[in-house]
């Protein structure tokens, strides 16, 4: 199994330009979820799905589509790029089951500057 | 809403001793689960513990071992015998126990470990 994997590794976007970040997972996982690393202030979410078809909004959604279509993917949309959205962007995935073993599988991460 | 505290931005241990990480964190609710995640240079999540709230027994794996008080709303980290491996950047993380909520954490602001010769 791959995991969960992300791509592009890094990416550099002028102001305004618009871009997808993927997210894949090949473990089944029903649960998916978007989260943005700034310096100094951890992990946030953005956005998160507990199966195809289902979106919620996170703790800082704005700037940030999503769309669950398929159980795999997740992508991760910005519609037009600020410089606040320059970040280090991880996708996780997870089982629908209680407890707390249900453990979150991060991806590599995305590098993004946005100029 | 929920929230954690890291106190510590950064923290130094000599190899071999231990050191320990701190964490509050505020919420309302009853049950739900904590978690230490360690994130190397790699930059890459990795989980090294996790503790139940309505589980009173301290979890621990190997070397890592937490301090979970519940009523003080208190989860720190030990790190035994402390190696250069351990070296990273550690996140305090909380989960809510109800339905629906295995894919939103709540994270700490993160501590610093170094660890010295």
């Amino acid at each position: 199994n791959a995991g969960v994997t992300q791509t592009p590794k890094f990416q550099v976007l002028k102001t305004g330009q618009s871009m997808t970040l993927q997210c894949a997972q090949d473990m089944n996982h029903e649960y998916m979820s978007w989260y943005r690393q700034d310096p100094g202030m951890g992990l946030r979410l953005i956005h998160y799905s507990v199966g195809a078809g289902i979106t919620d909004q996170g703790e800082v959604p704005n700037g940030y589509n999503v769309s669950r279509s398929t159980t795999e993917d997740f992508p991760l949309r910005l519609l037009s790029a600020a410089p606040s959205q320059t970040s280090v962007y991880f996708c996780a995935s997870s089982y629908h089951r209680g407890g707390a073993y249900n453990e979150q599988f991060f991806g590599p991460g995305t590098r993004l500057t946005v100029l | 809403a929920q929230t954690v505290t890291q106190s510590q931005p950064e923290m130094s241990v000599q190899e071999a001793e231990t050191v320990t990480l701190s964490c509050t964190y505020d919420t309302s609710e009853s049950d739900y689960y904590l978690f230490w995640y360690k994130q190397p240079p790699s930059r890459q999540m990795i989980l090294v513990i996790r503790q139940e709230a309505y589980k009173q027994q301290n979890a621990t794996e190997n070397r890592f071992s937490v301090n979970f008080q519940k009523a003080a709303k208190s989860f720190s980290l030990k790190i035994s015998d402390s190696q250069l491996g351990d070296a990273a950047m550690y996140f305090c993380a909380y989960r809510s126990a109800f339905t629906g909520t295995a894919s939103k954490l709540t994270f700490g602001t993160g501590t610093r470990l170094q660890v010295t010769l």
